[in-house]
């Protein structure tokens, strides 16, 4: 299958500051990629969408000033998580797709586990 | 009723046993359907795909797809200790600009006890 990065794979920082995840499609071009959340023993939940050159779409209830998305290029978008505090402390986990069908299938970067102090 | 709904479990299996997972799903007009498995800790990993009525088989998987009925199931034979994991049955229900979201299942927690 396809391969998708992401760094860092952990990251601990104290309340206040900022921190943005990279998430890489290694072997292909992603037009679309999707960052989500999990929290322990919790399904996964969709926090946005992250398209290529243009804005991200948030899911309802994830605050856009607070999730920074940005998807410069075909391979690559990050996840700023501005002035973080404890209870954004989760596991930040991207998707990439390898098309635009709803055939194609999605593959996970290994996630990024946040700890806020 | 959810849009995509697994059986929670936990689900005990013996090695060697079958363990069957289950997933109905609400949009009719869903045409394309993921298995992930997630260990504990992990991002979770395509496993199996399936989009026509039928059984699709990948070596001890097997993905079950009943689309009047709106089901899908996938069985594991020769269950090992490491299939331990939770299975995530995932479904695109609707569009996002040029690409599909997946909705997902709660998930199905499965032990294979040796």
């Amino acid at each position: 299958g396809a391969v998708v990065s992401q760094h860092p794979s952990r990251v601990i920082c104290k309340s206040g500051t900022s921190v943005k995840i990279e998430c890489r499609s290694l072997d292909f071009q992603a037009t679309t990629m999707f960052w989500y959340r999990q929290f322990p023993k919790q399904s996964l939940m969709l926090m946005a969408t992250s398209n290529e050159g243009s804005k991200a779409t948030y899911e309802q209830g994830v605050e856009k000033d607070k999730f920074l998305i940005n998807h410069a290029s075909l391979t690559l978008s990050t996840l700023t998580v501005t002035s973080a505090h404890p209870e954004d402390s989760s596991f930040y986990i991207c998707s990439a797709s390898l098309g635009d069908s709803s055939y194609n299938e999605q593959f996970f970067g290994p996630g990024t586990r946040l700890t806020v102090l | 009723q959810k849009e995509v709904e697994q059986n929670s479990g936990p689900l005990s299996v013996p090695e060697g046993a079958i363990a069957s997972l289950n997933c109905t799903y609400s949009d009719r007009g869903s045409q394309s359907f993921f298995w992930y498995r997630q260990y504990s800790g992990k991002s979770p990993e395509l496993i199996m795909s399936i989009y026509s009525n039928g059984d699709k088989e990948d070596g001890r998987f097997t993905a079950q797809l009943n689309k009047a009925s709106q089901y899908v199931s996938l069985l594991i034979r020769d269950s090992q200790p490491s299939d331990s994991a939770t299975y995530l049955c995932a479904v695109p229900l609707r569009a996002s600009g040029s690409a599909r979201q997946l909705t997902f299942g709660s998930g199905t927690q499965l032990t294979v006890l040796p």
